[in-house]
């Protein structure tokens, strides 16, 4: 069985700062995916990243980056420089590769970015 | 403009009372999804399908039905809601294990 946890409920931060999200993954399979979406206010859900389980590179998109650490089963999402349109709800989601449409999503992390 | 559509947006019923909320992508995705969200347990998946007539149990698949007919369309059916099943419900797309196109959710309340 698949499980993902987000232990963070709630973060807020001063613009500026630079945030770390974590998400802490269980699974039994070798191959699976790892994803992050973002829920601003608004309530859509966008899409952010998406890694393989090959692939621990760190990624770094603009102030996001994301560190892949299969040894513990994390794969953490930090914000560099926060800024008060970054305040949203995020989630880290989980799928094996087998089963490509069976995601299991964490129970997010509020992120509040004050100005 | 590529998209995934659900209705209604908004919807207030009693227990018992059969509905359907229904979810159409015109992206030609061959994966769609149901989620219902509810506070402090993120986002949960109710039924998943990887093609038309293919469908399989999400986690928390009790009470809802889902049937895949065509491949645009993907509705939820509700044969006899109870007021656990008030939640906010989105329903997603994608191409394969990638980005998940998510629709604009609809808030369903049973009373």
């Amino acid at each position: 069985a698949q499980k993902v946890t987000q232990a963070q409920t709630e973060i807020s931060v001063v613009e500026k700062e630079d945030v770390t999200l974590d998400c802490v993954y269980e699974t039994r399979d070798t191959t699976y995916y790892l994803f992050w979406y973002k829920q601003p206010p608004s309530g859509e859900l966008v899409f952010l990243i998406r890694r393989n389980s090959f692939d621990e590179q760190n990624e770094i998109s603009g102030r996001y980056s994301w560190n892949f650490q299969k040894s513990t089963s994390s794969f953490n999402f930090t914000i560099t420089a926060s800024q008060v349109v970054d305040s949203a709800v995020y989630f880290c989601a989980l799928t094996p590769m087998e089963y490509g449409n069976k995601l299991v999503f964490g129970a997010g992390t509020i992120l509040r970015v004050k100005s | 403009e590529a998209q995934v559509t659900q209705n209604p947006r908004y919807l207030i019923t009693v227990t018992g009372k059969k509905l359907t909320v229904t979810c159409s992508q015109n992206m030609n995705h061959e994966y769609m999804s149901w989620y219902r969200q509810d506070p402090g347990l993120g986002l949960r998946q109710i039924y998943y399908s990887m093609n038309v007539e293919v469908t399989d149990k999400g986690d928390v698949p009790e009470g809802y039905k889902v049937s895949r007919k065509e491949k645009r369309n993907f509705p939820l059916i509700l044969e006899s809601p109870s007021p656990n099943q008030t939640s906010l419900y989105f329903c997603a797309s994608s191409w394969g294990v990638d980005e998940q196109f998510f629709g604009p959710g609809t808030r369903l309340t049973v009373l």
